[in-house]
């Protein structure tokens, strides 16, 4: 079982939708939890992170983590084509190094 | 503040030649990391430090690669007698880390160096 798993991409949204991406990780013991975005050929940039249950809002970025269901997702409200790109779920153990996700693919079409 | 700064950001060099990567994290950032990258995958940990501090190594690094922060500023990780096969991203990312606020586990990445092994 990897550590963490995405959905499989890619997700295709029309301008102004809202995409959904989850995550879920195997180690119960995870403190914190990050969303990165990476353009193609880019390094990955951090967007959100979340640390407690319950939902995190940041402009039109909507975090959301259950530790109890080790889950955790990432909305993307009015979605702009300047959104398309991989998005990397990372979690962070106690020893402090981050586990990622595949990423998930995402394509805004105007 | 700067940001995480990486060089070369681009290198392609023969099998069986070495390379050294350098990283520059954020300032006054205590926790330096390395991880690689390869197409349609999420970073892999490599190594990281706390000040001049190695305190764990993947056992994706084998003995060819070693990482230096002599200073506790900035970075090395030399690749020796390259192979096909670590043709990747390498990326570097620091954090603050003080204490036990979360918060500062936030890791910062810099652009990275890609490296082609011919």
């Amino acid at each position: 079982q990897k550590e963490v798993e995405q959905n499989s991409g890619p997700l295709s949204v029309p301008e102004g939708a809202i995409a959904s991406l989850n995550c879920t990780y195997s180690d119960r013991v995870s403190q914190s939890f990050f969303w990165y975005r990476q353009y193609s050929g880019k390094s990955p940039e951090l967007i959100m992170s979340i640390y407690s249950n319950g939902d995190k809002e940041d402009g039109r970025f909507t975090a959301q983590l259950n530790k109890a269901s080790q889950y955790v997702s990432l909305l993307i409200r009015d979605s702009q084509p300047s959104d398309s790109a991989t998005y990397l779920c990372a979690v962070n153990k106690v020893d402090y190094k981050l586990s990622f996700g595949a990423g998930t693919t995402v394509t805004v079409r105007a | 503040d700067t940001g995480v700064s990486q060089d070369p950001r681009h290198k392609i060099t023969k099998r069986g030649q070495n390379v050294t990567f350098r990283c520059d994290p954020i300032s006054e950032h205590n926790r330096l990391y390395w991880y690689r990258q390869t197409l349609g995958q999420g970073p892999e940990f490599l190594t990281y430090f706390q000040n001049e501090a190695q305190l764990e190594k993947s056992r994706l690094l084998s003995d060819r690669f070693s990482a230096e922060r002599p200073k506790g500023s900035f970075s090395t990780l030399e690749i020796q007698r390259t192979e096909q096969g670590d043709s990747a991203m390498y990326l570097c990312a620091s954090s603050p880390k003080t204490g036990g606020d979360a918060s500062t586990d936030t890791q910062y990445f810099g652009p990275g160096t890609r490296l082609t092994v011919l």
